[in-house]
C-alpha cells in the first residue's frame, strides 16, 4: 500500500541554522512528490514539488528537496532557517489518479 | 494558479446541528477535494467531488454525514451533518491544476 511517513513529529533548530526534514515514501511506480507548509491558522502552500528529471528541486522560500530513488525518500532541506519559517510541513505523494497521500507532518520549531 | 475562497473560516456549532462550508474557485476544474484535518494531525479525504455526478466517498465517510454538492464546475458545499464534538476538525476544500494542488484556508469547525 501507498505511504507516506515522517518520523520526526516535531524538530526544534535555531534561527539561522540548517534544516533537514525526512520523509520516505512507499509506492510502486516513479511518485509525484511534494512538500507543502501550513502556518499556524492558514491553508496549506506549496513549497515545491518533482515529477521527473533533475532529482535536487528548488522551491520557494529558499527551500529545496532531493528525491533519492534508491532510498525511497524526499527530504526538505534549507540552509538557513527563519523565524518565519516556523510551521508544519508536510510531505505527500499522488497516485496515478491524482490521489494525494499525506504524511503525517513535521511541527518545526524555531529557537531564537 | 487556483484561488479558493472558503467560508466560514471557523464556526462554534451546537450539537445535532449541521454546518454547511462553501468552497469558490477563481477558475473552473474538473475535481474538487474535501478533507479533514482533526488537531494535531495529517490531512484525510472525505470525498472528491465530480461536476454532474455523485460525490466520491473515502473509506470511513458517508454521504449522509457528509454530503456534498457540485452544482457547477468553479463552486461546491460541503454539510457536516448531526455533528457530534468528534466532527471537531478543520475542513479543507481543494482542486488539482496542472498537477498541483490548492487549497482553501479552511474551516475551524468546534461543535459544543
Amino acid at each position: 500500500a501507498q505511504s507516506v511517513t515522517q518520523p520526526d513529529i516535531h524538530i526544534t533548530v535555531s534561527e539561522g541554522a540548517s534544516l533537514e526534514l525526512r520523509c520516505n515514501y512507499s509506492y510502486g511506480a516513479t511518485p509525484y512528490l511534494f512538500w507543502y507548509v501550513q502556518s499556524p491558522g492558514q491553508g496549506l502552500q506549496l513549497l515545491l514539488k518533482y515529477f521527473s528529471g533533475d532529482t535536487l528541486v528548488q522551491g520557494i522560500k529558499g527551500f529545496e528537496a532531493e528525491f533519492k530513488r534508491s532510498q525511497s525518500s524526499f527530504n526538505l532541506r534549507k540552509p538557513s532557517v527563519h523565524w518565519s519559517d516556523a510551521a508544519e510541513y508536510f510531505c505527500a505523494v499522488a497516485d496515478s489518479n491524482y490521489q494525494l497521500i499525506w504524511g503525517a507532518g513535521t511541527k518545526l520549531i524555531i529557537k531564537p | 494558479s487556483a484561488v479558493i475562497s472558503q467560508k466560514p473560516s471557523r464556526d462554534i456549532c451546537q450539537r445535532g446541528t449541521s454546518l454547511t462550508i462553501q468552497c469558490q474557485v477563481d477558475s473552473q476544474v474538473t475535481m474538487m477535494f474535501w478533507y479533514r484535518q482533526q488537531p494535531g494531525q495529517s490531512l484525510t479525504l472525505i470525498a472528491t467531488a465530480n461536476q454532474g455526478s455523485e460525490a466520491t466517498y473515502e473509506s470511513g465517510f458517508v454521504i449522509d454525514k457528509f454530503p456534498i454538492s457540485r452544482p457547477n464546475l468553479t463552486f461546491s458545499t460541503l454539510t457536516v451533518s448531526n455533528m457530534s464534538p468528534e466532527d471537531s476538525s478543520i475542513y479543507l476544500c481543494s482542486v488539482e491544476d496542472h498537477r498541483e494542488a490548492f487549497f482553501g484556508q479552511g474551516t475551524r469547525l468546534t461543535v459544543v
